[in-house]
């Protein structure tokens, strides 16, 4: 069955950066796009970043643009978040998704993992 | 970007009620529109592609209409798993942005 599970998150002074990883199995991960979504506390849904199945293309929400990378290693079935210049509003649980198709409709989630920019 | 707006943000129902919800694009997004449930604590699930299209094994009382700018979500008779959170999301192009989300209450 498709898993995703995410890592790397913690506590992290504003200005540092920080590393996510979403290790997939249950499926051929070199044949999906994949997509980061957070959720700060008590807020809606955020649409963070994609990268398509070979990661030739990656998409970025501007309010991270610069600071946030999204890339794969499909040899390890893991998708990263590379978070850099970290801010308070960056603060929320962190999802990968697997798209439905082709398109940025999710039809697998991880179980999240939570960031918290604080000093 | 494309900016989605979801009604009511609130809502309050009983078991057995039908329940609608609406959800409106700044422009034109076709049918490219989905929605999801989220509960405490857990990720979303999604509900309904495409607009009008049922997930696998999603319960035949989820309906989706609607396409262009304005889209609606129905639940024809609310069941107590039902009590949560619900979003919409256009995936017509990046960023694929979501509704500020619907919490379904126990009236």
């Amino acid at each position: 069955q498709v898993q995703l599970v995410e890592s790397g998150g913690g506590v992290v002074q504003p200005g540092r950066s920080l590393r996510l990883s979403c290790a997939a199995s249950g499926f051929t991960f070199s044949d999906f796009g994949m997509h980061w979504v957070r959720q700060a506390p008590g807020k809606g849904l955020e649409w963070v970043a994609g990268i398509w199945f070979d990661g030739s293309n990656k998409y970025y929400v501007d309010s991270v643009k610069g600071r946030f990378t999204i890339s794969r290693d499909n040899s390890k079935n893991t998708l990263y978040l590379q978070m850099s210049t970290l801010r308070a509003d960056d603060t929320g649980v962190y999802y990968c998704a697997r798209p439905y198709g082709g398109n940025a409709v999710f039809d697998y989630w991880g179980q999240g993992t939570l960031v918290t920019v604080s000093s | 970007d494309i900016q989605m707006t979801q009604s009511p943000s609130t809502l309050s129902a009983s078991v057995g009620d039908r329940v609608t919800i609406t959800c409106r694009a700044s422009q034109s997004i076709s049918s490219w529109l989905a929605w999801y449930q989220q509960k405490p604590g857990k990720a979303p699930k999604l509900l309904i592609y495409k607009a009008s299209s049922l997930e696998s094994g999603v319960p035949s009382r989820f309906s989706g209409s609607g396409s262009g700018t304005e889209f609606t979500l129905t639940i024809s008779s609310l069941q107590p798993d039902d009590f949560a959170a619900y979003y919409c999301q256009h995936y017509n192009s990046y960023p694929a942005t979501f509704g500020q989300g619907t919490k379904v209450e126990i009236k």
